[in-house]
């Protein structure tokens, strides 16, 4: 199916572990972000970018790190997981996001322990 | 810092009524204000989008309303449906930075 994948869905890590929440789209949108979501707090950006080889930082950036080596996709990565990290992370694309808006992925959620 | 505040945080309405939720931006370079639907364990889903050179946009029973002097949008949906039963969340952009509000949890009653 056309679509954002995110993979996994559920991920448990130890305090310090590192690891990559996978984000791929086979629809050639240029543009793709990260959001986490946290309860009261909606989605806040982490990462976007806005093509292969373009990549800028969002809201709250700090422990995670992106790359874009190709149009389809955008790995995100925890560097050394800390409580504060544990949520739902989104990812998601478009071709132009101030006229059709992003398509989200399913969502990744994540706990640190 | 909350450059999109929504509220309420949640609002519960009966079958058939008009749920309103509201919207307020600070930064005025935003020109693009998407409303995205959320179930439970799924992605957000884009519902209907504004620019602020219109007032109102309608898509089925969706309304945008956005008043750009006040910088404030609102979302109302008519003839509400348990089906309607999700988390909404109000957004703005300049370019492709989208920014989210807090989200409405809404629960549409029988």
């Amino acid at each position: 199916n056309a679509g954002v994948t995110q993979t996994p869905k559920f991920q448990v890590l130890k305090t310090g572990q590192s690891m990559t929440l996978q984000c791929a789209q086979d629809m050639n949108h240029e543009y793709m972000s990260w959001y986490r979501q946290d309860p009261g707090m909606g989605l806040r950006l982490i990462h976007y970018s806005v093509g292969a080889g373009i990549t800028d930082q969002g809201e709250v950036p700090n422990g995670y790190n992106v790359s874009r080596s190709t149009t389809e996709d955008f790995p995100l990565r925890l560097l050394s997981a800390a409580p504060s990290q544990t949520s739902v992370y989104f990812c998601a694309s478009s071709s132009a996001v101030s006229s059709g808006g992003y398509t989200f992925g399913s969502g990744t959620r994540l706990t640190v322990v | 810092q909350q450059q999109v505040k929504q509220s309420p945080q949640s609002l519960i309405v009966q079958k058939g009524g008009i749920p309103i939720i509201n919207c307020a931006y600070e930064n005025t370079a935003f020109d693009y204000f998407p409303w995205y639907q959320q179930f439970p364990g799924k992605g957000p889903a884009l519902l209907i989008a504004i620019r602020p050179d219109v007032s109102e946009k309608k898509e089925g029973r969706f309304t945008i309303s956005f008043n750009k002097s006040a910088k404030q949008f609102s979302l109302h949906i008519m003839d509400s449906q348990p089906g309607d039963s999700a988390t909404y969340f109000c957004a703005g952009a300049p370019g492709e930075k989208l920014t989210f509000g807090t989200g409405t949890r809404l629960t549409i009653i029988p």
